[in-house]
């Protein structure tokens, strides 16, 4: 069974900042990875979509990578700003109906 | 606008009474499941349907139901709700298994 762990749970960054988010998975038979954005009262904004085949995918300040054989992936936020603070979710995508596995993601929060 | 579209996006009830969520996505998507996110929990699949008149259960099927007679729309269905089925609700649709997932803007339910 597909486990998500997303650390750390909570982040408080100062504007500017670059920064790391982490996800790991237990499951390496993966179709893809996706990140996605969660604003409080709000749905998923899906960020950026991986798939097993590919190391990175490049969307603006945001860049994501996948290493399968490790189970993990990274987002890395460049020049963080206030506007970047939001729950942000990595889900693996495996199985029958290619079921999405989400961890219980980070929150941040970029500081002015 | 490509969009998964839900309503009611916020539902108080009480127990035993039935309801239905709406879903609906006009992106012509094979696949759409539904999800229940509680905190610490993350976000969990309830049922999946790959196509009209195939669904599945997911990781928490108990104590609800779904149907796909059309392809664009996937109620989801809870016939005697209780206290333990208040979640935050979302709907997803994606075209196939190494597509990017595009969810709805969620439902709130509370069941008292």
């Amino acid at each position: 069974k597909q486990e998500v762990t997303q650390i750390p749970a909570a982040l408080s960054v100062p504007e500017g900042e670059n920064l790391v988010l982490n996800c790991s998975f237990t499951d390496s038979a993966i179709y893809n990875l996706q990140w996605f954005r969660q604003d409080p009262g709000k749905g998923l904004t899906s960020l950026l979509l991986i798939q097993s085949s590919q190391r990175e995918q490049t969307s603006g300040r945001l860049n994501a990578s996948l290493d399968k054989s490790s189970g993990r992936s990274t987002l890395y936020i460049a020049a963080s700003q206030p506007g970047d603070s939001a729950t942000y979710l990595c889900a693996a995508s495996t199985g029958t109906a290619s079921k999405l596995t989400f961890g219980t993601g980070t929150r941040l929060q970029v500081t002015l | 606008e490509a969009q998964v579209t839900q309503n009611p996006r916020y539902l108080i009830t009480v127990t035993g009474k039935k309801l239905t969520v709406t879903c609906s996505q006009n992106m012509n998507h094979e696949y759409m499941s539904w999800y229940r996110q509680d905190p610490g929990l993350g976000l969990r699949q309830i049922y999946y349907s790959m196509n009209v008149e195939v669904t599945d259960k997911g990781d928490v099927p108990e104590g609800y139901k779904v149907s796909r007679k059309e392809k664009r729309n996937f109620p989801l269905i809870l016939e005697s709700p209780s206290p333990n089925q208040t979640s935050l609700y979302f709907c997803a649709s994606r075209s196939g298994v190494f597509t990017e997932a595009f969810f709805g803007q969620g439902t709130r339910l509370t069941v008292v």
